[in-house]
Protein backbone atom coordinates (compact mmCIF):
# COMPACT_ATOMS: atom_id res chain seq x y z
CA UNK A 1 0.00 0.00 0.00
CA UNK A 2 1.25 3.58 -0.65
CA UNK A 3 1.49 5.25 2.28
CA UNK A 4 0.76 9.62 2.02
CA UNK A 5 3.30 11.54 5.05
CA UNK A 6 1.53 15.17 4.63
CA UNK A 7 2.98 18.07 6.43
CA UNK A 8 2.41 20.25 8.75
CA UNK A 9 -0.31 18.64 10.40
CA UNK A 10 -1.16 21.98 11.53
CA UNK A 11 0.43 25.91 10.69
CA UNK A 12 -0.32 29.29 11.35
CA UNK A 13 0.15 32.19 9.24
CA UNK A 14 -1.11 35.98 8.71
CA UNK A 15 -2.77 37.25 6.07
CA UNK A 16 -1.20 37.82 3.08
CA UNK A 17 1.51 34.95 4.11
CA UNK A 18 2.83 32.49 1.94
CA UNK A 19 1.51 29.04 2.99
CA UNK A 20 2.87 26.05 1.66
CA UNK A 21 2.06 22.44 2.52
CA UNK A 22 3.93 18.91 1.75
CA UNK A 23 2.70 15.64 0.45
CA UNK A 24 5.50 12.69 0.97
CA UNK A 25 4.47 9.16 -0.88
CA UNK A 26 6.24 6.04 -0.12
CA UNK A 27 7.13 5.38 -3.50
CA UNK A 28 6.56 7.41 -6.73
CA UNK A 29 2.74 8.21 -7.85
CA UNK A 30 3.49 10.12 -11.00
CA UNK A 31 1.49 13.01 -10.86
CA UNK A 32 -1.72 10.60 -9.29
CA UNK A 33 -2.55 13.55 -6.57
CA UNK A 34 -5.20 15.89 -5.47
CA UNK A 35 -5.71 18.41 -3.07
CA UNK A 36 -8.95 19.33 -1.09
CA UNK A 37 -9.88 21.81 1.30
CA UNK A 38 -12.10 20.98 4.09
CA UNK A 39 -13.59 24.42 5.74
CA UNK A 40 -15.09 23.44 9.24
CA UNK A 41 -18.64 21.23 9.06
CA UNK A 42 -18.53 21.51 5.52
CA UNK A 43 -18.00 18.86 2.67
CA UNK A 44 -14.55 18.70 1.12
CA UNK A 45 -13.90 20.78 -1.95
CA UNK A 46 -11.42 19.93 -4.70
CA UNK A 47 -9.04 22.55 -5.71
CA UNK A 48 -6.37 20.73 -7.43
CA UNK A 49 -6.47 17.74 -9.46
CA UNK A 50 -3.10 15.67 -11.14
CA UNK A 51 -0.92 17.38 -9.01
CA UNK A 52 -0.86 20.97 -10.74
CA UNK A 53 -4.15 21.47 -12.78
CA UNK A 54 -6.25 24.21 -11.02
CA UNK A 55 -10.12 23.13 -10.41
CA UNK A 56 -12.18 25.34 -12.44
CA UNK A 57 -13.63 28.28 -10.26
CA UNK A 58 -11.11 28.10 -8.04
CA UNK A 59 -8.78 30.90 -7.09
CA UNK A 60 -5.26 31.40 -8.49
CA UNK A 61 -3.59 31.69 -5.40
CA UNK A 62 -4.01 28.43 -4.39
CA UNK A 63 -1.20 25.91 -6.80
CA UNK A 64 0.39 22.46 -6.58
CA UNK A 65 3.37 21.14 -8.35
CA UNK A 66 5.87 18.12 -7.53
CA UNK A 67 5.73 14.62 -8.96
CA UNK A 68 7.26 11.07 -8.45
CA UNK A 69 7.31 10.86 -4.52
CA UNK A 70 7.31 14.92 -3.47
CA UNK A 71 4.34 17.17 -4.24
CA UNK A 72 3.95 20.91 -2.55
CA UNK A 73 0.28 22.96 -2.23
CA UNK A 74 0.41 26.41 -2.15
CA UNK A 75 -1.50 29.55 -0.98
CA UNK A 76 0.26 32.34 -2.42
CA UNK A 77 -0.91 34.96 -0.32
CA UNK A 78 -3.22 33.83 3.10
CA UNK A 79 -6.77 35.29 3.32
CA UNK A 80 -9.31 34.94 6.19
CA UNK A 81 -11.59 32.43 3.89
CA UNK A 82 -8.76 29.74 3.59
CA UNK A 83 -9.11 29.08 7.15
CA UNK A 84 -9.85 24.79 6.46
CA UNK A 85 -8.10 21.99 6.91
CA UNK A 86 -6.35 20.83 3.55
CA UNK A 87 -5.83 17.00 2.28
CA UNK A 88 -4.07 15.70 -0.27
CA UNK A 89 -5.33 12.50 -1.86
CA UNK A 90 -3.21 9.88 -4.52
CA UNK A 91 -4.79 7.28 -6.49
CA UNK A 92 -3.17 4.46 -7.85
CA UNK A 93 -4.78 2.20 -10.96
CA UNK A 94 -3.74 -0.81 -10.36
CA UNK A 95 -6.08 -1.95 -8.07
CA UNK A 96 -8.04 1.26 -7.89
CA UNK A 97 -7.63 2.84 -4.94
CA UNK A 98 -7.63 6.47 -3.29
CA UNK A 99 -5.83 7.11 0.13
CA UNK A 100 -6.05 10.52 1.65
CA UNK A 101 -2.88 12.13 3.69
CA UNK A 102 -3.05 13.06 7.39
CA UNK A 103 -4.51 16.48 6.68
CA UNK A 104 -3.16 20.08 7.41
CA UNK A 105 -5.36 22.11 9.79
CA UNK A 106 -4.61 26.46 8.41
CA UNK A 107 -5.16 28.95 11.21
CA UNK A 108 -4.63 32.92 10.99
CA UNK A 109 -2.40 34.12 13.31
CA UNK B 1 -26.59 22.62 -11.33
CA UNK B 2 -24.54 19.33 -10.27
CA UNK B 3 -26.22 18.28 -6.91
CA UNK B 4 -25.83 15.71 -5.00
CA UNK B 5 -28.50 15.37 -1.66
CA UNK B 6 -27.64 12.48 0.66
CA UNK B 7 -30.24 11.19 3.12
CA UNK B 8 -30.58 12.27 6.45
CA UNK B 9 -29.13 11.49 10.14
CA UNK B 10 -29.22 8.66 11.60
CA UNK B 11 -29.09 7.23 15.20
CA UNK B 12 -29.03 3.25 15.52
CA UNK B 13 -27.46 0.89 17.83
CA UNK B 14 -24.79 -2.16 17.20
CA UNK B 15 -26.28 -4.99 15.38
CA UNK B 16 -28.56 -2.91 13.28
CA UNK B 17 -28.61 -2.62 9.36
CA UNK B 18 -28.73 0.82 7.72
CA UNK B 19 -28.95 2.10 4.13
CA UNK B 20 -28.09 5.61 3.66
CA UNK B 21 -28.83 7.36 0.18
CA UNK B 22 -26.83 9.96 -2.03
CA UNK B 23 -28.85 11.40 -5.10
CA UNK B 24 -27.43 13.09 -8.09
CA UNK B 25 -29.11 15.30 -10.45
CA UNK B 26 -27.88 18.40 -13.00
CA UNK B 27 -25.86 15.84 -14.94
CA UNK B 28 -25.54 12.17 -16.21
CA UNK B 29 -25.48 10.08 -13.68
CA UNK B 30 -24.47 6.97 -15.54
CA UNK B 31 -21.43 8.54 -16.83
CA UNK B 32 -20.17 9.99 -13.46
CA UNK B 33 -18.23 7.45 -10.63
CA UNK B 34 -19.75 8.49 -7.38
CA UNK B 35 -17.24 7.47 -4.13
CA UNK B 36 -17.83 7.07 -0.67
CA UNK B 37 -16.03 9.00 1.62
CA UNK B 38 -15.64 8.02 6.03
CA UNK B 39 -14.69 10.88 8.54
CA UNK B 40 -14.68 9.84 11.72
CA UNK B 41 -15.51 12.19 14.75
CA UNK B 42 -12.15 14.95 14.55
CA UNK B 43 -10.72 12.65 12.13
CA UNK B 44 -8.94 13.18 8.78
CA UNK B 45 -11.16 11.73 5.21
CA UNK B 46 -11.20 7.79 4.45
CA UNK B 47 -11.67 6.57 0.75
CA UNK B 48 -14.43 3.87 1.55
CA UNK B 49 -15.21 2.99 -2.60
CA UNK B 50 -16.27 3.63 -5.91
CA UNK B 51 -19.08 2.52 -8.08
CA UNK B 52 -19.84 3.77 -11.75
CA UNK B 53 -24.01 3.97 -11.93
CA UNK B 54 -23.63 2.82 -16.05
CA UNK B 55 -22.57 -0.59 -15.05
CA UNK B 56 -22.30 -1.26 -11.49
CA UNK B 57 -18.46 -1.62 -11.72
CA UNK B 58 -17.73 -1.34 -7.85
CA UNK B 59 -14.64 -1.17 -6.59
CA UNK B 60 -13.88 -1.31 -2.45
CA UNK B 61 -10.82 0.33 -0.29
CA UNK B 62 -9.22 -2.91 1.35
CA UNK B 63 -10.14 -1.19 4.81
CA UNK B 64 -13.76 -1.29 4.11
CA UNK B 65 -14.29 -4.74 1.65
CA UNK B 66 -16.67 -7.06 3.39
CA UNK B 67 -17.50 -4.08 5.95
CA UNK B 68 -19.84 -2.08 3.56
CA UNK B 69 -21.60 -2.41 0.60
CA UNK B 70 -21.94 -0.04 -2.34
CA UNK B 71 -24.68 0.07 -5.00
CA UNK B 72 -26.79 2.67 -7.32
CA UNK B 73 -29.90 2.69 -8.80
CA UNK B 74 -29.47 4.67 -12.17
CA UNK B 75 -33.40 4.51 -12.68
CA UNK B 76 -33.68 7.44 -9.81
CA UNK B 77 -30.35 8.54 -9.78
CA UNK B 78 -29.22 7.38 -6.82
CA UNK B 79 -26.21 5.67 -4.77
CA UNK B 80 -26.29 3.39 -1.83
CA UNK B 81 -24.09 2.73 0.97
CA UNK B 82 -25.34 -0.07 3.28
CA UNK B 83 -24.45 -1.87 6.63
CA UNK B 84 -25.67 -5.27 7.62
CA UNK B 85 -24.62 -5.08 11.15
CA UNK B 86 -23.34 -1.86 12.45
CA UNK B 87 -20.92 -1.27 15.14
CA UNK B 88 -20.03 1.33 17.57
CA UNK B 89 -16.70 2.05 15.56
CA UNK B 90 -18.79 2.87 12.45
CA UNK B 91 -20.41 6.23 13.96
CA UNK B 92 -19.15 9.17 11.60
CA UNK B 93 -19.90 11.29 9.01
CA UNK B 94 -20.19 10.11 5.50
CA UNK B 95 -19.67 11.55 2.70
CA UNK B 96 -21.13 10.57 -1.16
CA UNK B 97 -18.81 12.67 -4.14
CA UNK B 98 -18.80 12.10 -7.76
CA UNK B 99 -16.79 13.10 -10.54
CA UNK B 100 -16.07 12.09 -14.38
CA UNK B 101 -12.72 10.21 -13.72
CA UNK B 102 -12.65 8.06 -10.54
CA UNK B 103 -9.80 9.14 -9.07
CA UNK B 104 -10.70 12.67 -8.05
CA UNK B 105 -14.57 14.48 -6.57
CA UNK B 106 -15.62 17.23 -8.08
CA UNK B 107 -18.59 17.51 -6.38
CA UNK B 108 -19.98 16.31 -2.88
CA UNK B 109 -23.21 15.54 -1.05
CA UNK B 110 -23.27 17.28 2.01
CA UNK B 111 -22.71 14.41 4.63
CA UNK B 112 -24.78 11.64 6.44
CA UNK B 113 -24.15 11.82 9.93
CA UNK B 114 -24.05 8.20 11.10
CA UNK B 115 -24.64 7.46 15.29
CA UNK B 116 -24.40 4.26 16.59
CA UNK B 117 -25.08 3.81 20.37
CA UNK B 118 -26.73 1.48 22.18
Amino acid sequence: DIQMTQSPSSLSASVGDRVTITCQASQDISNYLNWYQQKPGKAPKLLIYDASNLETGVPSRFSGSGSGTDFTFTISSLQPEDIATYYCQQYDNLPPTLTFGGGTKVEIK
Amino acid sequence: EVQLVQSGAEVKKPGESLKISCKGSGYSFTSYWIGWVRQMPGKGLEWMGIIYPGDSDTRYSPSFQGQVTISADKSISTAYLQWSSLKASDTAMYYCASGRNWNHFDYWGQGTLVTVSS
